[in-house]
């Protein structure tokens, strides 16, 4: 069952933040982090661990609340670079990674 | 050269037909997948493999049929094409992990169309 993303869709000008989303109904082992942008592969972004580690990448962190079985992507002073999908992928026991639907995202001048 | 190549990247075929998209990755990682991407419906994972000779089905399977005889190959097959394949198709592979499952490393894609 693909985890569940919100927004789907985001417009940010320069410089604001976003957060970003992501649910499963499943106890989660793992939960990741792509981007892709138009034409393209999806860019692995982080990995978050069961026992709720938050880890960074330059201005993009994350978060894993393991009780809940959800995550959030922050994305602090957007740069019109940040633009394009976000998926988040969950892996619940099996060596599976199921990816939500996506949440695009528009950074503007 | 190093990483990850899908071939065909682009295919136009017609019902019935039978179709092979071929992977292959130079890391010699134990796992490969495949996705489809449709417009709505994000990324789902068709097969699977964890090393040569181990292959599991994901969620949308139906219609598909892989074979992992080399680590480094992992060919999807449809055997009698159908309209509603028609979708960008990836190639993604992981190095060894424990239990979790690393980074996953995409190839380019194959842009498939079924007339």
């Amino acid at each position: 069952q693909q985890p569940v993303q919100s927004p789907q869709a985001v417009i940010l000008r320069e410089g604001e933040d976003a957060v970003i989303n992501c649910s499963s109904s499943k106890a989660l082992y793992s939960v990741h982090w792509y981007r892709q942008k138009h034409g393209e592969a999806p860019v692995f972004l982080m990995i978050l661990l069961k026992g709720g580690e938050q880890k960074g990448h330059e201005k993009i962190s994350a978060s894993f609340n393991e009780k809940k079985q959800q995550s959030s992507l922050y994305l602090t002073a957007s740069q019109l670079s940040y633009s394009g999908t976000y998926f988040c992928g969950t892996q619940a026991g099996s060596y599976q990674l199921t990816f939500g639907k996506g949440t695009k995202l528009s950074v503007i001048p | 050269d190093a990483g990850i190549t899908q071939s065909p990247r682009y295919k136009i075929t017609e019902t019935g037909r039978q179709v092979t998209l071929m992977c292959h990755q130079t890391w010699s990682h134990s796992y490969m997948f495949w996705y489809r991407q449709d417009l709505g419906h994000g990324l789902r994972l068709i097969y699977y493999s964890a090393a040569a000779d181990i292959t599991d089905k994901g969620e949308v399977p139906d219609g598909y049929v892989v074979s992992r005889s080399k680590t480094e190959n992992f060919p999807l097959t449809l055997e009698s094409a159908t309209r509603s394949q028609t979708s960008v198709y990836f190639c993604a592979s992981s190095g060894p992990g424990q239990a979790a499952i690393g980074e996953l490393f995409f190839g380019e894609g194959s842009r498939l169309t079924v007339l």
